[in-house]
């Protein structure tokens, strides 16, 4: 998508290897969001950033660690990684307050943990 | 947890016929819905975003309704095109400071 940009698209790593997955913006938006998709259960938030250096949590982080050093990368770390993570991860942006704009996905990283 | 809820689970229609979704949400401490359409392959793009009871959107053939005081909302799709058929999602916002709850989605598929 236009303006965001995540990286790696695919990824195969085994268990209990640290992995970092980049969420790259170039809309100068200041939220930004890290989501997993898996069957089942639609997507579901795991960490975001409303700033540099601000981040929170979201209903699914154990195990996942977020940092957010420039306004345009937010990166989402998985500090050891399970086979229950493998999963379709998610970037969104959105410029201001959630409830006035839509949010701006992402294509998606493919992760699968062996 | 909020529970968001979209029915049904997926939908196939002919080409032509119109079709409609639901999306039940809390009644309280309402802020915002969202609808996104996820066609496979890529990433979620925004529909609408409601935020006023009554509310209307509209974008071509999809329109949406809204219903804050019972705790729903409608996407209507008029005279389905084969193009249509993809995940149309629904998020829910509770409250100034909260994230986007989101259903589960229902899977459109049409037809020619």
């Amino acid at each position: 998508d236009a303006g965001i940009t995540q990286s790696p698209r695919h990824k195969v790593t085994e268990t209990g290897t640290p992995v970092t997955l980049r969420c790259h913006q170039t809309e100068n938006h200041r939220y930004m969001y890290w989501y997993r998709q898996d069957p089942g259960h639609g997507l579901r938030l795991i960490h975001y950033s409303y700033g540099v250096k601000d981040t929170d949590k979201g209903e699914v982080s154990d195990g996942y660690s977020v940092s957010r050093s420039k306004t345009e990368d937010f990166l989402l770390t998985l500090e050891s990684a399970t086979s229950s993570q493998t999963s379709v991860y998610f970037c969104a942006i959105s410029r201001r307050a959630i409830w006035d704009y839509g949010y701006t996905f992402g294509s998606g990283t493919r992760l699968t943990v062996v | 947890i909020l529970n968001v809820e979209q029915s049904p689970q997926s939908l196939h229609v002919q080409e032509g016929d119109s079709t409609n979704f639901t999306c039940s949400f809390p009644s309280s401490n309402f802020y915002a819905l969202h609808w996104y359409r996820w066609e496979t392959a890529k990433s979620p793009e925004a529909l609408f975003v409601m935020t006023l009871n009554g509310d209307e959107k509209k974008k071509g053939r999809i329109s949406a309704t809204l219903n804050t005081k019972e705790g729903y909302s409608y996407l209507y799709i008029k005279g389905s095109q084969p193009e249509d058929s993809a995940t149309y999602l629904c998020a829910f916002v509770a409250g100034a400071n909260s994230k986007l709850t989101f259903g589960k989605g229902i899977t459109l598929s049409v037809r020619p």
